[in-house]
Protein backbone atom coordinates (compact mmCIF):
# COMPACT_ATOMS: atom_id res chain seq x y z
CA UNK A 1 0.00 0.00 0.00
CA UNK A 2 0.86 3.47 -1.25
CA UNK A 3 1.91 5.90 2.03
CA UNK A 4 3.12 8.99 2.15
CA UNK A 5 3.38 10.60 6.03
CA UNK A 6 4.55 14.62 5.70
CA UNK A 7 5.96 16.09 8.52
CA UNK A 8 7.52 19.37 9.74
CA UNK A 9 4.59 21.88 9.49
CA UNK A 10 4.50 24.57 12.45
CA UNK A 11 3.42 28.03 13.81
CA UNK A 12 6.58 30.50 12.25
CA UNK A 13 6.99 34.09 12.49
CA UNK A 14 7.74 36.20 9.09
CA UNK A 15 10.63 35.73 7.37
CA UNK A 16 11.26 32.41 9.43
CA UNK A 17 12.43 29.02 7.78
CA UNK A 18 10.89 25.38 8.04
CA UNK A 19 11.98 22.26 6.70
CA UNK A 20 9.20 19.80 5.48
CA UNK A 21 9.73 16.05 5.75
CA UNK A 22 7.56 13.36 3.53
CA UNK A 23 8.25 9.98 4.22
CA UNK A 24 7.00 7.29 1.55
CA UNK A 25 6.57 3.60 1.60
CA UNK A 26 5.12 0.86 -0.48
CA UNK A 27 6.35 1.43 -3.80
CA UNK A 28 10.15 1.95 -5.39
CA UNK A 29 10.45 5.81 -4.48
CA UNK A 30 13.43 6.12 -6.43
CA UNK A 31 11.79 5.09 -9.73
CA UNK A 32 9.02 7.92 -9.30
CA UNK A 33 9.39 11.92 -9.37
CA UNK A 34 7.64 13.91 -6.56
CA UNK A 35 5.63 17.42 -6.19
CA UNK A 36 4.54 19.48 -3.22
CA UNK A 37 0.99 21.03 -3.76
CA UNK A 38 -0.43 23.22 -0.98
CA UNK A 39 -3.85 24.85 -0.23
CA UNK A 40 -4.19 27.63 1.85
CA UNK A 41 -7.36 27.64 4.24
CA UNK A 42 -10.50 27.03 2.37
CA UNK A 43 -9.25 28.06 -0.94
CA UNK A 44 -7.75 25.66 -3.87
CA UNK A 45 -4.77 23.97 -5.02
CA UNK A 46 -1.54 25.31 -5.87
CA UNK A 47 1.00 23.24 -7.45
CA UNK A 48 4.33 23.95 -5.71
CA UNK A 49 7.10 21.97 -6.63
CA UNK A 50 8.54 19.12 -8.75
CA UNK A 51 11.63 16.68 -8.70
CA UNK A 52 12.31 14.26 -10.98
CA UNK A 53 13.29 10.83 -9.65
CA UNK A 54 17.22 11.04 -9.37
CA UNK A 55 16.60 14.63 -7.80
CA UNK A 56 18.76 16.30 -10.76
CA UNK A 57 16.38 18.50 -12.10
CA UNK A 58 13.82 20.35 -10.05
CA UNK A 59 10.90 22.61 -10.82
CA UNK A 60 9.31 25.51 -9.14
CA UNK A 61 6.01 27.79 -9.15
CA UNK A 62 6.55 31.39 -9.94
CA UNK A 63 5.68 32.19 -5.98
CA UNK A 64 8.03 30.27 -4.34
CA UNK A 65 11.19 30.09 -6.68
CA UNK A 66 14.22 31.37 -4.53
CA UNK A 67 13.21 30.74 -1.45
CA UNK A 68 11.79 27.07 -1.38
CA UNK A 69 14.47 24.15 -2.53
CA UNK A 70 13.01 20.68 -3.02
CA UNK A 71 15.20 17.81 -2.60
CA UNK A 72 14.79 13.82 -1.86
CA UNK A 73 17.14 11.05 -0.36
CA UNK A 74 16.30 8.03 -2.44
CA UNK A 75 18.15 5.74 0.59
CA UNK A 76 15.76 7.03 2.83
CA UNK A 77 12.62 7.60 0.94
CA UNK A 78 11.92 10.67 1.72
CA UNK A 79 11.03 13.90 0.02
CA UNK A 80 12.05 17.38 1.73
CA UNK A 81 11.22 21.10 1.07
CA UNK A 82 13.12 23.34 2.58
CA UNK A 83 10.80 27.21 2.83
CA UNK A 84 13.35 30.18 4.03
CA UNK A 85 11.60 33.69 3.87
CA UNK A 86 8.38 32.86 4.46
CA UNK A 87 5.74 35.28 3.76
CA UNK A 88 1.41 35.05 5.27
CA UNK A 89 0.43 33.89 1.81
CA UNK A 90 2.71 31.05 2.71
CA UNK A 91 0.35 29.52 5.26
CA UNK A 92 -1.19 26.47 3.85
CA UNK A 93 -2.14 22.89 4.56
CA UNK A 94 1.17 20.79 2.11
CA UNK A 95 0.98 17.96 0.65
CA UNK A 96 3.21 15.82 -0.74
CA UNK A 97 2.53 13.60 -3.75
CA UNK A 98 3.22 10.98 -5.63
CA UNK A 99 3.54 11.37 -9.69
CA UNK A 100 2.36 9.03 -12.18
CA UNK A 101 3.20 8.58 -15.73
CA UNK A 102 4.43 12.17 -17.40
CA UNK A 103 5.47 13.47 -13.69
CA UNK A 104 2.82 16.15 -13.89
CA UNK A 105 0.00 13.53 -12.63
CA UNK A 106 -0.01 13.05 -9.19
CA UNK A 107 -1.84 9.46 -8.51
CA UNK A 108 -0.90 9.30 -4.46
CA UNK A 109 -0.96 12.11 -1.95
CA UNK A 110 -0.76 12.39 1.89
CA UNK A 111 -2.80 14.07 4.36
CA UNK A 112 -0.46 17.26 4.40
CA UNK A 113 1.16 19.21 7.40
CA UNK A 114 0.11 22.27 8.35
CA UNK A 115 2.58 25.48 8.01
CA UNK A 116 1.58 28.66 8.98
CA UNK A 117 3.46 31.84 8.90
CA UNK A 118 2.06 34.50 11.34
CA UNK A 119 3.75 37.07 13.88
CA UNK B 1 -0.36 32.44 -15.93
CA UNK B 2 -4.15 32.41 -14.21
CA UNK B 3 -5.34 29.45 -12.80
CA UNK B 4 -8.01 26.97 -14.97
CA UNK B 5 -11.54 28.13 -14.65
CA UNK B 6 -14.16 26.42 -13.33
CA UNK B 7 -17.82 26.99 -12.27
CA UNK B 8 -17.85 27.47 -8.47
CA UNK B 9 -20.25 25.13 -7.80
CA UNK B 10 -22.80 22.54 -9.23
CA UNK B 11 -25.70 20.12 -8.36
CA UNK B 12 -27.79 17.44 -9.21
CA UNK B 13 -29.78 14.45 -7.91
CA UNK B 14 -29.33 11.04 -7.72
CA UNK B 15 -29.34 8.69 -10.61
CA UNK B 16 -28.42 12.02 -12.79
CA UNK B 17 -25.26 13.08 -14.56
CA UNK B 18 -23.87 16.06 -13.92
CA UNK B 19 -20.33 17.49 -16.22
CA UNK B 20 -17.89 19.94 -14.76
CA UNK B 21 -16.11 22.35 -16.94
CA UNK B 22 -11.92 23.22 -16.86
CA UNK B 23 -10.82 26.50 -19.15
CA UNK B 24 -7.88 26.91 -19.82
CA UNK B 25 -6.05 28.03 -23.04
CA UNK B 26 -3.69 26.97 -25.42
CA UNK B 27 -0.82 26.95 -24.05
CA UNK B 28 -2.05 24.21 -21.66
CA UNK B 29 -4.95 22.80 -21.44
CA UNK B 30 -5.27 22.73 -25.83
CA UNK B 31 -2.15 22.00 -26.09
CA UNK B 32 -1.26 19.10 -24.06
CA UNK B 33 -2.98 15.82 -23.44
CA UNK B 34 -2.53 16.33 -19.65
CA UNK B 35 -5.56 17.15 -18.12
CA UNK B 36 -6.20 15.63 -14.91
CA UNK B 37 -9.26 15.78 -12.48
CA UNK B 38 -9.00 15.40 -8.25
CA UNK B 39 -11.77 14.56 -6.08
CA UNK B 40 -11.14 16.50 -2.72
CA UNK B 41 -14.27 15.24 0.32
CA UNK B 42 -14.04 17.49 3.29
CA UNK B 43 -10.73 17.09 5.31
CA UNK B 44 -9.33 14.54 3.08
CA UNK B 45 -6.65 14.79 0.26
CA UNK B 46 -7.08 14.88 -3.22
CA UNK B 47 -8.06 11.99 -4.87
CA UNK B 48 -6.89 11.26 -8.71
CA UNK B 49 -10.14 10.58 -10.89
CA UNK B 50 -8.89 10.90 -14.15
CA UNK B 51 -5.61 11.25 -16.24
CA UNK B 52 -4.54 12.10 -19.35
CA UNK B 53 -8.13 13.71 -20.40
CA UNK B 54 -9.78 10.86 -20.49
CA UNK B 55 -8.00 7.96 -18.66
CA UNK B 56 -9.31 6.25 -15.33
CA UNK B 57 -7.36 4.80 -12.96
CA UNK B 58 -8.00 1.51 -11.18
CA UNK B 59 -10.16 1.94 -8.72
CA UNK B 60 -11.95 4.60 -10.06
CA UNK B 61 -15.75 3.75 -10.75
CA UNK B 62 -16.42 3.82 -14.39
CA UNK B 63 -19.41 6.69 -13.98
CA UNK B 64 -16.02 9.12 -14.50
CA UNK B 65 -15.43 10.14 -17.37
CA UNK B 66 -13.07 12.82 -18.85
CA UNK B 67 -13.29 14.39 -22.36
CA UNK B 68 -11.44 17.61 -23.37
CA UNK B 69 -12.11 19.95 -27.01
CA UNK B 70 -9.89 22.56 -27.30
CA UNK B 71 -9.28 24.91 -24.34
CA UNK B 72 -12.27 22.85 -22.44
CA UNK B 73 -11.67 19.66 -20.52
CA UNK B 74 -15.02 18.16 -19.02
CA UNK B 75 -15.47 16.09 -15.89
CA UNK B 76 -19.22 13.79 -16.40
CA UNK B 77 -20.20 12.10 -13.61
CA UNK B 78 -22.91 9.42 -14.11
CA UNK B 79 -25.77 8.18 -11.79
CA UNK B 80 -24.74 10.34 -9.48
CA UNK B 81 -24.73 9.31 -6.07
CA UNK B 82 -24.49 10.95 -2.22
CA UNK B 83 -20.74 9.94 -1.93
CA UNK B 84 -19.65 11.71 -4.84
CA UNK B 85 -20.69 15.04 -2.90
CA UNK B 86 -17.22 17.37 -3.17
CA UNK B 87 -14.73 19.40 -4.86
CA UNK B 88 -13.54 18.63 -7.89
CA UNK B 89 -10.22 20.10 -9.04
CA UNK B 90 -8.47 19.68 -12.40
CA UNK B 91 -5.27 20.65 -13.16
CA UNK B 92 -3.19 20.78 -16.52
CA UNK B 93 0.87 20.80 -17.74
CA UNK B 94 1.48 24.11 -19.16
CA UNK B 95 4.87 23.91 -20.85
CA UNK B 96 8.35 24.21 -18.78
CA UNK B 97 7.97 27.55 -17.72
CA UNK B 98 4.31 27.75 -15.87
CA UNK B 99 4.42 23.78 -15.12
CA UNK B 100 1.43 22.97 -14.10
CA UNK B 101 -1.51 24.81 -13.70
CA UNK B 102 -4.88 23.66 -10.77
CA UNK B 103 -8.41 25.08 -12.01
CA UNK B 104 -10.20 27.33 -8.89
CA UNK B 105 -12.40 23.91 -7.54
CA UNK B 106 -16.30 23.22 -8.21
CA UNK B 107 -18.12 22.29 -4.91
CA UNK B 108 -20.36 19.43 -6.01
CA UNK B 109 -23.73 19.08 -4.20
CA UNK B 110 -25.60 15.92 -4.38
CA UNK B 111 -29.31 17.33 -3.94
Amino acid sequence: EVQLLESGGALVQPGGSLRLSCAASGFAFRSWAMTWVRQSPGKGLEWVSNIINTGETTYYADSVKGRFTISRDNSKNTLYLQMHSLRAEDTALYYCAKSHGSGWIYDYWGQGTLVTVSS
Amino acid sequence: QSALTQPASESGSPGQSITISCTGTSSDVGRYNLVSWYQQRPGKAPKLMIYEDTHRPSGVSNRFSGSKSGNTASLTISGLQAEDEADYYCSSFAGLSTFVLFGGGTKLTVL
